[in-house]
Parts: structure tokens; C-alpha cells; sequence
């Protein structure tokens, strides 16, 4: 079956400007979680949704923000970008979104911010 | 709230030799624990997990695991590695309950010498 796809891929954005990724996850998975990784502060949790529901939140600011619609698919949207954004954006997604079941991840988004 | 720390940022090691990547976990209530790789520029992908049972914990790709409680550690062990095991380690520990999120320690970056 089809993994956790992320789209785009690469992405190049002004400061100030605002920026949408999207993720689509495994058929069947209910729970979304996504993931900033940077060289200097590694993998941080930003926020999980399950059920359309937003059920867990990093400490990111509030330009940071996601959502997910009905088919599980979930979008994540970053405001008024600032050069610290530019990052590897991963989703991940699992069945109930239960950590025992373990979490399959995409290949992620990659922005930079210019 | 749970905390993971990788003590090694990056492990040289020579092609067939053993290695072992380290990590300690902070927790105030039980945990799952994990170990995920990640290759360039793609996601991560889970080596394997604990959560209960048998403390040894093997893997896919020859690898394995131990938890030992008193310790709060959770080692990752191969007996000879390849030039394909090149990639950065992810440990990782989250609470045992449906909602708890994944944290992840900062990584240890395995390269492989011929």
C-alpha cells in the first residue's frame, strides 16, 4: 500500500511570506503528526491530529498551525515566515495514533526560507 | 513529561566491526521506546521497538535493543555493521497512553569506514 506522502517536496519562500504543506497519510490511518527537524535543535514535535482533531501541540508559536479533513489528509501552515523557519517539515501518521503501534513517516518537506 | 538523550553525536566505526549507539530516557511513568534511521534526505524509519516484555528487542537489518530500566537506558547494538548502515540514529521514547506524543533525542550519526 501507499505510504505517508508529502507534498511538495522542496519549497522556496520569502521572509514574511506564508507557506501551506500537505500530507497524506497511510489508507486507513487516522492520526497526523507533524515534526520541524533542523540540524541545531533536531526532531520537534509541532502538533498531532486524530480524528480531525487536534489532540497534541508542541511549544511553536502561533504562526504555526494545522488541520485535517475528513479523508485524514492534514495540512500544516507556517505565517509570516522568519528565516529560522527553513527546515525539514516530516509527517508522520499511525493507525489510532497509539505510540505502540509505532508512527510511519514521509520523506518531508524541505523549506528554505530566503 | 519524557526527555531521550543521545550521548554520542557521531560514531565512527569500521566496515564488520560491532558498534553500539547510546540513549538514556527520562520518564516519570512507563514508556515505549524506539529506535528510527534515518537516510539522506528521505523520513525515518523504525528500526524497532519496546514496549513490554522480553527487555531484548531485536530489529530489522540485524540490529537490537535493550532495556534496562534501572539504568533508564535503551542501547542499540549490531554485531557487523555494512556500509549501507551509514545513516543517523533516532532514539526515541514516548508515554504508554493512546494520546502521547513522540519525542525524539538529537540523533547519532553512524558513518562506516572500509
Amino acid at each position: 500500500k501507499a505510504g505517508v506522502t508529502q507534498t511538495p517536496r522542496y519549497l522556496i519562500k520569502t521572509r514574511g511570506q506564508q507557506v501551506t504543506l500537505s500530507c497524506s497519510p497511510i489508507s486507513g490511518h487516522r492520526s497526523v503528526s507533524w515534526y520541524q527537524q533542523t540540524p541545531g535543535q533536531g526532531l520537534q514535535f509541532l502538533f498531532e491530529y486524530f480524528s480531525e482533531t487536534q489532540r497534541n501541540k508542541g511549544n511553536f508559536p502561533g504562526r504555526f498551525s494545522g488541520r485535517q479533513f475528513s479523508n485524514s489528509r492534514s495540512e500544516m501552515n507556517v505565517s509570516t515566515l522568519e528565516l529560522g523557519d527553513s527546515a525539514l517539515y516530516l509527517c508522520a501518521s499511525s493507525a489510532t495514533g497509539g505510540a505502540n503501534y509505532g508512527y510511519t513517516f514521509g520523506s518531508g518537506t524541505r523549506l528554505t526560507v530566503v | 513529561a519524557q526527555s531521550v538523550t543521545q550521548l554520542d553525536s557521531q560514531v565512527p566505526v569500521f566496515e564488520e566491526a560491532p558498534v553500539e549507539l547510546r540513549c538514556n530516557y527520562s520518564s516519570s511513568v512507563s514508556v515505549y521506546l524506539f529506535w528510527y534511521v534515518q537516510y539522506p534526505n528521505q523520513g525515518l524509519q523504525l528500526l524497532l521497538k519496546y514496549l513490554s516484555g522480553s527487555t531484548l528487542v531485536k530489529g530489522i537489518n540485524g540490529f537490537e535493543a535493550e532495556f534496562n530500566k534501572s539504568q533508564t537506558s535503551f542501547h542499540l547494538r549490531k554485531p557487523s555493521v555494512h556500509i549501507s548502515d551509514t545513516a543517523e540514529y533516532f532514539c526515541a521514547v514516548s508515554g504508554t497512553s493512546s494520546a502521547s506524543k513522540i519525542i525524539f533525542g538529537s540523533g547519532t550519526r553512524l558513518s562506516i569506514r572500509p
